[in-house]
């Protein structure tokens, strides 16, 4: 399974948009890159997922480079109540997604 | 989208005792789910792989006959801790991929397991 790897803390203040990066070298053709945000005592959130180039929905961005070795997930005007533990897993459904250490994003005011 | 439902939330129990918790697909049939714990401000670790109808797999350092988990049908898989102490407490979360075709997977709200 691809090993990822994030930067272990961000900060950033309300209203910034905030880009965090994984690098996930050994990509496999068939995994695709899945971001998840998890906030304390509770399970992981999925955030969005994507296999190649850019993907947006009403929360985030995915942009994934051609070779697919890394990803960044964007999220833009982030808030405090964007405050969590973000973790991006490669893999596909029917494997067992190991995480890595994750992300741990603080917003202030 | 999808959800997944664990029970209970949080269990607090003596040394020594089983402990059950159980993982539901509310709204979707789950081939496979998996078991994860997370230890206080540390990353989830995969304990196994459930599968229906089948034997579970268990990472590498996870003692199957302590952490017994039964996947009965598509909609249910149980982890039942056995005869726990107090350095079994931990947040267990299980997940299960969807019979969609969708690519990720849908994570369970958790269970606190405290072993006094």
């Amino acid at each position: 399974l691809a090993k990822t790897t994030q930067p272990i803390s961000m900060d950033s203040y309300e209203g910034q948009e905030v880009n965090i990066t994984c690098s996930h070298n050994n990509i496999a053709t068939n995994d695709y890159i899945t971001w998840y945000q998890q906030f304390p005592s509770q399970g992981p959130r999925f955030i969005i997922q994507g296999y190649k180039t850019k993907v947006t929905n009403e929360v985030a961005s995915l942009f994934i480079p051609a070779d697919r070795k890394s990803s960044t997930l964007s999220l833009p005007r982030v808030s405090l109540s964007d405050t969590a533990v973000y973790y991006c897993l490669v893999g596909d459904n029917n494997n067992d997604m190991r995480f890595g250490a994750g992300t741990r994003l603080t917003v202030k005011p | 989208g999808a959800v997944v439902s664990q029970h209970p939330s949080r269990v607090i129990c003596k040394s020594g005792t089983s402990v059950k918790i159980e993982c539901r697909s509310l709204d979707f049939q789950a081939t496979t789910m998996f078991w994860y714990r997370q230890f206080p401000k540390k990353s989830l670790m995969l304990m196994a792989t459930s599968n229906e109808g089948s034997k579970a797999t268990y990472e590498q350092g996870v003692e199957k006959d302590k952490f017994l988990i039964n996947h009965a049908s598509l909609t249910l898989s149980t982890l039942t801790v056995t005869s726990a102490h107090p350095e079994d407490s931990s947040f267990y979360i299980c997940s299960a991929s969807t019979d969609r075709g969708e690519e990720t997977q849908y994570f369970g709200p958790g269970t606190r397991l405290l072993v006094l």
